[in-house]
């Protein structure tokens, strides 16, 4: 079993629709959280952490739920510019980042 | 340039041969990760420096796989040999510290896509 499993995808959704993107992760010592964004050929960017009263950025919202080892990812409003692989990403404290597989967006006019 | 920086960004390499790769990180990075993306997956870790020490490898796939970062800066992966199976892009990411309290953002260059023919 994968430490990160995502929903596989590919999500495609029109414009101004919300989509949600779930994850869950392994190992309970995990400490941090982040949701990253990867375009097209392109390398991975940060998109937001995750905090466990979770967080909002803009049209963008995740949360964090420890006990059940599950983080989501939701956006409210989709833009064209949304289309992107979506990684859900779990680290502990000094390791490094262990990624999921991606869910990709597609997002249509 | 500000960012992480990798080269070459493009690399043929015909079965066997032997290949290095490159990453530049940001300056004062102290932390560097290789990771390795195969086409539809997500990045697998490969290996973790801080300064120039090595503190995790577990993930090189072979032994035909080695990293150094000599001086603590510059980082150079190196595929001994090379197989169809190494063909991914090669991922090089820095963070300015990465420890038991406080892990900063890790900064990605953009890759070496690695072609074994």
């Amino acid at each position: 079993r994968k430490e990160v499993e995502q929903d596989p995808g590919p999500f495609n959704v029109p414009e101004g629709a919300t989509v949600a993107f779930n994850c869950t992760y392994s190992n309970s010592a995990s400490q941090s959280f982040f949701w990253y964004r990867q375009d097209c050929r392109k390398e991975p960017k940060l998109l937001m952490s995750v905090y466990s009263s979770g967080n909002e950025d803009g049209r963008f919202t995740a949360q964090l739920n420890r006990a059940s080892q599950y983080i989501s990812l939701l956006i409210r409003d989709s833009k064209l510019s949304d289309s992107a692989t979506y990684l859900c990403v779990v680290n502990q404290a000094g390791t490094a980042l262990i990624f999921g597989k991606g869910t990709t967006l597609s997002v249509s006019s | 340039g500000a960012g992480v920086s990798q080269s070459p960004r493009y690399k043929v390499a015909k079965r066997g041969q032997d290949v290095a790769l490159r990453c530049d990180p940001i300056s004062g990075h102290v932390s560097l990760f290789w990771y390795q993306q195969a086409l539809g997956q997500g990045p697998e870790f490969l290996t973790y420096f801080q300064n120039e020490a090595q503190l995790d490898k577990s993930g090189l796939p072979s032994d035909r796989f080695f990293a150094e970062r000599p001086e603590g800066s510059v980082s150079t992966l190196k595929i001994q040999r090379t197989q169809q199976e190494d063909s991914a892009v090669y991922l090089c990411a820095s963070s300015l510290t990465w420890g038991d309290l406080l892990n900063t953002e890790a900064f990605f260059g953009q890759g070496t896509r690695l072609t074994v023919v």
